[in-house]
């Protein structure tokens, strides 16, 4: 099986730009979260989606925002980027809404820098 | 609300050392227990995972057990290569949702 995709891997952006990162999951996993990762913050839970709803959301503004299409794919968007949302966003997909003992799988994420 | 508490690094061992890495948490309930592995340049991988009070996780000679009396996740590996050298989350999940709260990472270098 392949395993979870993430486009773009980089990106460059100015502040005040907005920008989408897509995320396609294990195919027949119906669970994706979003994650960020920076040197100062660490790995900080974002949002998750399962079955086109959002179940879960971390503490970030609401500039950052997300959605899950019909076939478990998602996207998430950042806009009126600042400066500090330079970051590795990882996306990771899990097989079944069955809780907290299961594996998620994480992609290998797309680099964001902010100018 | 939940944390996850790494030991300081980076930690640096010259090849075949045996390695620990100490992780304690806070929760609530009854979590379930993970760490990860990031090697440079890539995305999470899973290295073991424990979801109930005594289990023990492992994979490539690594070992990790869930003491809830202590709340700790203490990764172990008896002879640590070059290969090994990479960043280790631990991590844990909520009861209520697959959401993961990780540690800060600990840098391993392992010198040939």
């Amino acid at each position: 099986k392949a395993g979870v995709t993430q486009t773009p891997r980089y990106l460059i952006k100015t502040r005040g730009q907005q920008v989408t990162l897509s995320c396609s999951p294990i195919s027949g996993h119906r669970s994706v979260s979003w994650y960020q990762q920076t040197p100062g913050q660490g790995l900080q839970f974002l949002f998750e989606y399962f079955s086109e709803t959002q179940r879960n959301k971390g503490n970030f503004p609401g500039r950052f925002s997300g959605r899950q299409f019909s076939n478990s794919r998602s996207e998430m968007n950042v806009s009126t980027l600042e400066l500090g949302d330079s970051a590795l966003y990882l996306c990771a997909s899990s097989p079944l809404n069955s809780g907290p003992q299961e594996t998620q799988y994480f992609g290998p994420g797309t680099r964001l820098l902010v100018l | 609300g939940n944390s996850v508490t790494q030991m300081e690094g980076p930690v640096t061992l010259s090849e075949e050392a045996f390695l620990t890495i100490n992780c304690t948490y806070t929760a609530t309930g009854y979590p379930s227990l993970f760490w990860y592995v990031q090697y440079p340049g890539e995305g999470l991988q899973l290295l073991l995972k424990a979801t109930k009070a005594d289990d023990k996780g492992s994979n490539k000679g690594f070992e990790a057990t869930y003491r809830k009396e202590t709340t700790s996740f203490h990764l172990e590996k008896g002879s640590v290569q070059v290969s090994d050298s990479a960043v280790y989350f631990c991590a844990l999940a909520q009861t209520s949702g697959s959401r993961l709260t990780f540690g800060e990472g600990t840098q391993l270098t392992v010198n040939p």
